[in-house]
């Protein structure tokens, strides 16, 4: 099956700083990738979808300028949280979409990265 | 607007008994996906099922079984002989086609936890 990694796989920083996730498909490119939040105990919560070469799209709520996406690539997209605080600690998830000749198009997800913000 | 409710936050069985988890959803689309993901202590999402609207044949895989109905916007997920190993929270989620690249709507997931 298709693979898609995230780096890192959990990140402990200070409140103020910027923290970049990559998320990558291994063996297939992907036009668009999700990005997802969950807090403890609760589900996932799509933060926004993230177009190649294009501007990622936000879900209502979700900070553009606090969470800036760059999909540079057919295999690569950033999730910066910039100036982190307590509250955005958090375990984010991305997926991607794998283009088939079929009718639907297979999303998969990334392992997850943890942020902890102290 | 598409919606999933799991009403089971958590359940707790003896091993080795059966156990349904429980899945409602809504959708204004006539095409739509439904899916059955677990995730384990580590975090990672394992796929277990992906589902199409007009396909409301039930699937066993193992001692896993989804029981899709259209008519109750339903798709249950049973675990026959549960084993501690099936701990983990289990999420049902739903997916518009809506275009080629359809975000997947997760339900608050069920928290399975399978007692020796």
């Amino acid at each position: 099956g298709a693979v898609v990694s995230q780096h890192p796989s959990r990140v402990i920083c200070k409140s103020g700083t910027s923290v970049k996730i990559e998320c990558r498909s291994l063996d297939f490119q992907a036009t668009t990738m999700f990005w997802y939040r969950q807090f403890p105990k609760q589900s996932l919560m799509l933060m926004a979808t993230s177009n190649e070469g294009s501007k990622a799209t936000y879900e209502q709520g979700v900070e553009k300028d606090k969470f800036l996406i760059n999909h540079a690539s057919l295999t690569l997209s950033t999730l910066t949280v910039t100036s982190a605080h307590p509250e955005d600690s958090s375990f984010y998830i991305c997926s991607a979409i794998r283009l088939e000749g079929s009718s639907y198009n297979e999303q998969f997800f990334g392992p997850g990265t943890r942020l902890t913000v102290l | 607007a598409q919606k999933v409710t799991q009403a089971q936050t958590e359940i707790s069985v003896v091993e080795k008994e059966d156990v349904t988890l429980d899945c409602v959803y809504e959708t204004r689309d006539t095409t739509y996906y439904l899916f059955w993901y677990k995730q384990p202590p580590s975090g990672e999402l394992v796929f277990l099922i992906r589902r199409n609207s007009f396909d409301e044949q039930n699937e066993i895989s193992g001692r896993y079984s989804w029981n899709f109905q259209k008519s109750t916007s339903s798709f249950n997920f049973t675990i026959t002989a549960s084993q501690v190993v099936d701990s983990a929270v289990y999420f049902c989620a739903l997916s518009e086609r809506r275009s080629s690249a359809s975000k997947i709507i997760f339900g608050s997931g069920t928290r399975l936890s399978i007692r020796p």
